[in-house]
């Protein structure tokens, strides 16, 4: 079956840092990779998303991920951070069969120090 | 604009009683998807569907039910028999597989719902 894991649930850096999210994926076929962002008590907004192609993904708000199959891995990049990317992400995969269905991670809550 | 317009954004419920939260999106999307956050456990799919007048149960439907007798319109009722109902819903719409390249899903702002 598949599922999604990210393995962090609470990450703290600095703002200007770099940071790194992990996820983890595990599915028969090329998967459909995405990553969501969400405030608190809001909605999800797509960051950026994966279907084929290259496997360096640019998406909104400086934030870019990497497909790597070799380590069923889609983790999320960003070089430096700023204070109002404290949020919630989540990674999610494309269920297979004929749906757009998503199977979400556990999200990881990013806070961002001063 | 076009998006999805969940209402209320807040909403109590009495123990027992049958509740639905609307959702309405004006995206044209034939899919659409009724999901529940709870804290440390992302999202779970409750119900979707990819057609008027039919639907699918996801992985939690027990104690929820669902309509779709219109393109833009998917309401979820949470019932009485939904034991832990208190949750973050939120709905989702995409186009299905096969329509275009665009197969993201464009979420609501959600309804945070309160058994009291």
């Amino acid at each position: 079956a598949q599922s999604v894991t990210q393995p962090d649930i609470h990450i703290t850096v600095s703002e200007g840092a770099s940071l790194e999210l992990r996820c983890n994926y595990s599915y028969g076929a090329t998967p459909y990779l995405f990553w969501y962002v969400q405030s608190p008590g809001q909605g999800l907004q797509l960051l950026l998303k994966y279907f084929s192609g290259d496997t360096l993904v640019q998406g909104i708000k400086g934030f870019e991920a990497e497909f790597k199959r070799s380590q069923s891995s889609f983790n999320l990049r960003k070089p430096s951070v700023h204070w109002s990317d404290a949020a919630e992400y989540f990674c999610a995969v494309k269920s297979g069969g004929a749906t757009n269905k998503l199977i979400f991670g556990t999200g990881t809550l990013l806070a961002v120090q001063p | 604009d076009g998006g999805i317009t969940q209402s209320p954004k807040y909403l109590f419920r009495k123990e027992g009683q049958n509740v639905t939260l609307s959702c309405e999106q004006n995206l044209n999307h034939d899919a659409m998807y009724w999901y529940r956050q709870d804290p440390g456990q992302g999202l779970r799919l409750i119900y979707y569907s990819q057609i008027v007048n039919d639907f699918q149960k996801g992985d939690i439907a027990e104690g929820y039910s669902v309509s779709r007798e219109k393109k833009e319109s998917f309401p979820l009722t949470v019932t009485s028999a939904q034991k832990n109902p208190t949750a973050f819903y939120l709905c989702a719409s995409s186009p299905v597989p096969g329509q275009g390249l665009n197969t993201e899903a464009f979420f609501g702002q959600g309804t945070r719902l309160t058994v009291v």
